[in-house]
């Protein structure tokens, strides 16, 4: 079964400090996404990547970077954290071999940022 | 503008009926859809999904229903089952040229079935 892991399941932080969200998928996956998840809005895409060292903007980049230096890992940073950062955030691998393969989720972090 | 919506925010069905969950999109490029099946306080599970050559996909008490020509996709869960009670998200994507695109997500229905 496809493993993938978000370091922390809770997360409270302060409003302007830096906030590194870690994700590490087990099963030799190119694609990585991460997502945040609000009341009424679903999943929304923040950031992906389809190969170490190379990252694309989702549709709500803003306030956000990413880094994948290895293949398995994939960090979420906020570079100066506000309130509206506060949120679910989703981490999601994929296979890009074959056509048609899901993506498979983390359990989450939930972060508040005060 | 919403390329995936699911029109109904929350479902309420009876154990042991069917629960029929609803999706519809407007990208017509859209060619491969899922469902996904979310618990508070964890990740979205993968449950099912269908190809746009497919009319049709059924496992177990899940079956996804795909209707081209009106841009629709439906869950089916028979018989409905307590722990169904969940929140679930449809997804589309588009493959481009071989190379497929990112999911799409629509905002969610939460479904409860009641014992």
């Amino acid at each position: 079964d496809v493993k993938v892991t978000q370091s922390s399941r809770y997360l409270v932080k302060r409003t302007g400090e830096k906030v590194f969200l870690e994700c590490v998928q087990d099963m030799d996956h190119e694609n990585m996404f991460w997502y945040r998840q609000d009341p009424g809005l679903g999943l929304r895409l923040i950031y992906f990547s389809y190969d170490v060292k190379m990252k694309e903007k989702g549709d709500i980049p803003e306030g956000y970077s990413v880094s994948r230096e290895k293949k398995e890992r994939f960090s979420l940073i906020l570079e100066s954290a506000s309130t509206n950062q506060t949120s679910m955030y989703l981490c999601a691998s994929s296979f890009t071999g074959l056509p048609n393969q899901p993506q498979h989720f983390g359990d989450g972090t939930r972060l508040s940022i005060l | 503008d919403q390329q995936v919506k699911q029109n109904s925010p929350s479902l309420s069905v009876q154990e042991g009926r069917i629960s029929i969950l609803n999706c519809d999109y407007t990208n017509s490029m859209f060619d491969y859809f899922l469902w996904y099946k979310k618990y508070p306080a964890e990740g979205p599970t993968f449950l099912i999904s269908i190809s746009s050559i497919k009319d049709k996909n059924e496992d177990g008490r899940f079956t996804v229903f795909l209707n081209k020509s009106a841009k629709h996709l439906s869950l089916h869960i028979v018989p409905s089952q307590p722990g169904d009670s969940a929140v679930y998200f449809c997804a589309a994507s588009a493959n481009y040229g071989g190379s497929q695109g990112n999911l799409i997500f629509g905002k969610g229905t939460k479904l409860s079935v009641k014992p």
